[in-house]
Protein backbone atom coordinates (compact mmCIF):
# COMPACT_ATOMS: atom_id res chain seq x y z
CA UNK A 1 0.00 0.00 0.00
CA UNK A 2 2.76 2.18 -0.76
CA UNK A 3 1.02 4.86 -2.78
CA UNK A 4 3.22 8.20 -3.65
CA UNK A 5 6.68 7.51 -2.54
CA UNK A 6 8.81 10.66 -2.83
CA UNK A 7 12.48 10.53 -1.85
CA UNK A 8 14.64 12.26 -0.39
CA UNK A 9 12.51 13.45 2.72
CA UNK A 10 15.27 16.29 3.53
CA UNK A 11 17.71 17.71 1.35
CA UNK A 12 20.62 20.81 1.61
CA UNK A 13 22.19 22.07 -1.75
CA UNK A 14 24.53 24.39 -2.33
CA UNK A 15 23.99 27.14 -4.65
CA UNK A 16 24.75 26.18 -8.08
CA UNK A 17 24.56 22.54 -7.37
CA UNK A 18 21.64 20.09 -9.47
CA UNK A 19 20.15 17.06 -8.19
CA UNK A 20 16.93 15.19 -8.91
CA UNK A 21 13.72 14.73 -6.26
CA UNK A 22 12.29 11.27 -7.00
CA UNK A 23 8.92 10.15 -7.37
CA UNK A 24 6.91 7.11 -8.14
CA UNK A 25 3.34 5.55 -7.69
CA UNK A 26 2.55 2.45 -7.88
CA UNK A 27 -1.75 3.13 -8.45
CA UNK A 28 -1.43 3.23 -12.50
CA UNK A 29 -1.88 6.78 -12.72
CA UNK A 30 -2.38 8.73 -15.41
CA UNK A 31 -1.87 12.04 -14.17
CA UNK A 32 1.46 13.28 -12.31
CA UNK A 33 2.19 16.66 -10.76
CA UNK A 34 4.83 18.50 -9.05
CA UNK A 35 4.01 21.44 -6.04
CA UNK A 36 6.39 23.52 -4.62
CA UNK A 37 4.91 24.61 -0.98
CA UNK A 38 5.67 28.15 0.37
CA UNK A 39 4.75 29.92 3.60
CA UNK A 40 1.58 31.75 2.61
CA UNK A 41 1.12 31.18 -0.85
CA UNK A 42 -0.35 27.44 -0.70
CA UNK A 43 0.88 24.90 -3.41
CA UNK A 44 2.03 26.08 -7.23
CA UNK A 45 2.06 23.71 -10.05
CA UNK A 46 5.84 23.23 -11.15
CA UNK A 47 5.03 20.66 -13.99
CA UNK A 48 2.42 18.15 -15.01
CA UNK A 49 2.18 15.14 -16.83
CA UNK A 50 -0.83 13.58 -18.89
CA UNK A 51 0.89 10.37 -19.37
CA UNK A 52 4.42 9.04 -20.09
CA UNK A 53 5.74 10.47 -22.77
CA UNK A 54 4.00 13.83 -22.20
CA UNK A 55 4.94 16.97 -19.76
CA UNK A 56 3.67 20.32 -19.10
CA UNK A 57 4.60 23.42 -17.56
CA UNK A 58 2.54 24.53 -14.52
CA UNK A 59 2.37 28.08 -13.14
CA UNK A 60 5.98 28.51 -11.78
CA UNK A 61 8.12 26.04 -14.21
CA UNK A 62 11.60 27.99 -14.22
CA UNK A 63 14.58 26.38 -12.67
CA UNK A 64 12.90 22.97 -13.50
CA UNK A 65 13.02 20.45 -15.59
CA UNK A 66 10.77 16.91 -15.82
CA UNK A 67 10.12 13.55 -17.89
CA UNK A 68 8.12 10.77 -17.68
CA UNK A 69 9.53 7.79 -19.16
CA UNK A 70 6.99 5.59 -17.36
CA UNK A 71 3.57 5.50 -16.15
CA UNK A 72 5.20 5.32 -12.31
CA UNK A 73 8.30 7.93 -12.25
CA UNK A 74 8.01 11.03 -12.68
CA UNK A 75 11.58 12.56 -11.50
CA UNK A 76 11.87 16.84 -10.95
CA UNK A 77 15.45 18.29 -11.50
CA UNK A 78 16.97 21.04 -10.63
CA UNK A 79 19.17 22.42 -12.97
CA UNK A 80 21.52 24.70 -10.63
CA UNK A 81 19.78 25.51 -7.58
CA UNK A 82 19.25 29.12 -6.31
CA UNK A 83 18.28 30.16 -2.76
CA UNK A 84 14.55 30.87 -3.89
CA UNK A 85 14.42 27.13 -4.80
CA UNK A 86 14.09 26.95 -0.90
CA UNK A 87 10.71 25.12 -0.69
CA UNK A 88 8.73 22.05 0.49
CA UNK A 89 8.40 19.90 -2.17
CA UNK A 90 5.58 17.19 -2.72
CA UNK A 91 4.64 15.28 -5.56
CA UNK A 92 0.75 14.10 -6.40
CA UNK A 93 -1.29 11.41 -8.68
CA UNK A 94 -4.54 10.59 -10.01
CA UNK A 95 -6.56 8.71 -12.24
CA UNK A 96 -7.64 10.37 -15.69
CA UNK A 97 -10.30 12.70 -15.11
CA UNK A 98 -14.34 12.34 -15.35
CA UNK A 99 -16.89 13.81 -17.45
CA UNK A 100 -14.55 16.98 -16.58
CA UNK A 101 -14.07 17.04 -13.44
CA UNK A 102 -10.93 15.21 -12.47
CA UNK A 103 -10.86 12.70 -9.82
CA UNK A 104 -8.83 13.27 -6.05
CA UNK A 105 -4.83 13.55 -6.61
CA UNK A 106 -3.12 11.48 -4.31
CA UNK A 107 -0.03 12.84 -2.47
CA UNK A 108 3.49 12.08 -1.78
CA UNK A 109 5.02 13.30 2.12
CA UNK A 110 7.15 15.80 0.33
CA UNK A 111 11.37 16.68 0.31
CA UNK A 112 11.96 19.45 2.09
CA UNK A 113 15.03 21.24 0.32
CA UNK A 114 17.04 23.69 2.00
CA UNK A 115 19.63 25.46 -0.82
CA UNK A 116 22.42 27.59 0.68
CA UNK B 1 -8.67 31.57 -15.22
CA UNK B 2 -9.98 28.65 -12.77
CA UNK B 3 -9.01 29.72 -9.25
CA UNK B 4 -10.00 28.63 -5.35
CA UNK B 5 -10.70 31.72 -2.84
CA UNK B 6 -10.28 30.13 0.77
CA UNK B 7 -10.85 31.85 4.11
CA UNK B 8 -7.61 33.63 6.02
CA UNK B 9 -6.23 31.83 8.72
CA UNK B 10 -4.75 31.31 11.12
CA UNK B 11 -8.39 30.18 12.88
CA UNK B 12 -8.10 29.36 16.58
CA UNK B 13 -10.92 27.73 18.15
CA UNK B 14 -12.28 25.93 21.66
CA UNK B 15 -13.16 22.00 21.47
CA UNK B 16 -16.10 21.48 20.77
CA UNK B 17 -16.89 24.66 18.75
CA UNK B 18 -18.39 25.37 15.53
CA UNK B 19 -16.08 25.64 12.57
CA UNK B 20 -16.56 27.07 9.23
CA UNK B 21 -13.52 27.77 6.73
CA UNK B 22 -14.56 30.02 4.07
CA UNK B 23 -14.38 28.55 -0.17
CA UNK B 24 -15.27 30.06 -3.38
CA UNK B 25 -14.46 29.29 -6.78
CA UNK B 26 -14.34 30.47 -10.47
CA UNK B 27 -14.47 27.71 -12.94
CA UNK B 28 -15.70 27.41 -16.29
CA UNK B 29 -17.02 24.11 -17.21
CA UNK B 30 -17.60 21.28 -14.47
CA UNK B 31 -15.26 20.63 -12.07
CA UNK B 32 -14.84 18.41 -9.06
CA UNK B 33 -14.22 20.17 -5.62
CA UNK B 34 -12.18 18.68 -2.79
CA UNK B 35 -11.12 19.42 0.96
CA UNK B 36 -7.76 18.30 1.69
CA UNK B 37 -5.85 18.24 5.13
CA UNK B 38 -1.93 18.64 6.10
CA UNK B 39 -1.00 17.56 9.91
CA UNK B 40 2.46 18.84 10.37
CA UNK B 41 5.63 17.31 8.39
CA UNK B 42 3.32 15.65 6.00
CA UNK B 43 2.04 15.41 2.85
CA UNK B 44 -2.03 16.37 1.94
CA UNK B 45 -4.44 13.96 2.55
CA UNK B 46 -7.88 13.83 1.36
CA UNK B 47 -10.54 15.08 3.67
CA UNK B 48 -13.90 14.74 1.65
CA UNK B 49 -14.46 15.71 -2.46
CA UNK B 50 -18.04 16.41 -4.45
CA UNK B 51 -18.10 15.91 -8.38
CA UNK B 52 -21.31 17.75 -9.03
CA UNK B 53 -23.52 20.35 -8.18
CA UNK B 54 -25.49 19.43 -4.90
CA UNK B 55 -23.37 17.14 -3.86
CA UNK B 56 -22.33 16.59 -0.36
CA UNK B 57 -19.08 15.23 0.79
CA UNK B 58 -18.71 13.80 4.60
CA UNK B 59 -15.96 12.47 6.25
CA UNK B 60 -15.05 12.35 10.06
CA UNK B 61 -17.71 14.92 10.82
CA UNK B 62 -16.81 17.04 8.42
CA UNK B 63 -19.05 18.02 5.58
CA UNK B 64 -19.11 20.37 2.36
CA UNK B 65 -21.82 21.21 -0.13
CA UNK B 66 -20.78 21.81 -3.78
CA UNK B 67 -23.22 24.83 -4.17
CA UNK B 68 -22.79 26.20 -7.97
CA UNK B 69 -25.70 28.99 -7.32
CA UNK B 70 -22.89 30.80 -4.86
CA UNK B 71 -19.50 29.18 -6.28
CA UNK B 72 -18.93 28.16 -3.06
CA UNK B 73 -17.43 24.76 -0.97
CA UNK B 74 -17.51 25.93 2.53
CA UNK B 75 -16.21 23.42 5.26
CA UNK B 76 -18.24 23.08 8.19
CA UNK B 77 -17.50 20.84 11.57
CA UNK B 78 -20.38 20.68 13.99
CA UNK B 79 -17.43 19.99 17.47
CA UNK B 80 -13.90 20.29 16.71
CA UNK B 81 -11.28 18.14 18.93
CA UNK B 82 -7.95 19.32 19.28
CA UNK B 83 -6.72 16.26 16.89
CA UNK B 84 -8.48 18.62 14.23
CA UNK B 85 -5.27 20.96 14.49
CA UNK B 86 -4.10 21.30 10.87
CA UNK B 87 -4.01 22.98 7.73
CA UNK B 88 -6.87 22.60 5.40
CA UNK B 89 -6.81 23.50 1.81
CA UNK B 90 -9.61 23.88 -0.56
CA UNK B 91 -9.34 22.66 -3.85
CA UNK B 92 -10.53 22.47 -7.67
CA UNK B 93 -10.24 19.68 -10.02
CA UNK B 94 -10.96 20.17 -13.55
CA UNK B 95 -9.07 19.14 -17.01
CA UNK B 96 -5.81 18.97 -16.51
CA UNK B 97 -4.97 20.79 -13.47
CA UNK B 98 -5.61 21.36 -9.63
CA UNK B 99 -6.29 24.33 -8.10
CA UNK B 100 -5.38 24.94 -4.54
CA UNK B 101 -6.11 27.72 -2.09
CA UNK B 102 -3.34 29.19 0.07
CA UNK B 103 -4.68 26.74 3.00
CA UNK B 104 -6.61 27.89 6.27
CA UNK B 105 -4.40 26.87 9.65
CA UNK B 106 -6.61 25.60 12.42
CA UNK B 107 -5.75 25.15 16.45
CA UNK B 108 -7.99 23.65 18.78
CA UNK B 109 -7.34 24.58 21.90
CA UNK B 110 -8.51 22.28 25.13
Amino acid sequence: NAGVTQTPKFQVLKTGQSMTLQCAQDMNHEYMSWYRQDPGMGLRLIHYSVGAGITDQGEVPNGYNVSRSTTEDFPLRLLSAAPSQTSVYFCASSRGAGQGGRTEAFFGQGTRLTVV
Amino acid sequence: GDSVTQMEGPVTLSEEAFLTINCTYTATGYPSLFWYVQYPGEGLQLLLKATKADDKGSNKGFEATYRKETTSFHLEKGSVQVSDSAVYFCALGTGNQFYFGTGTSLTVIP
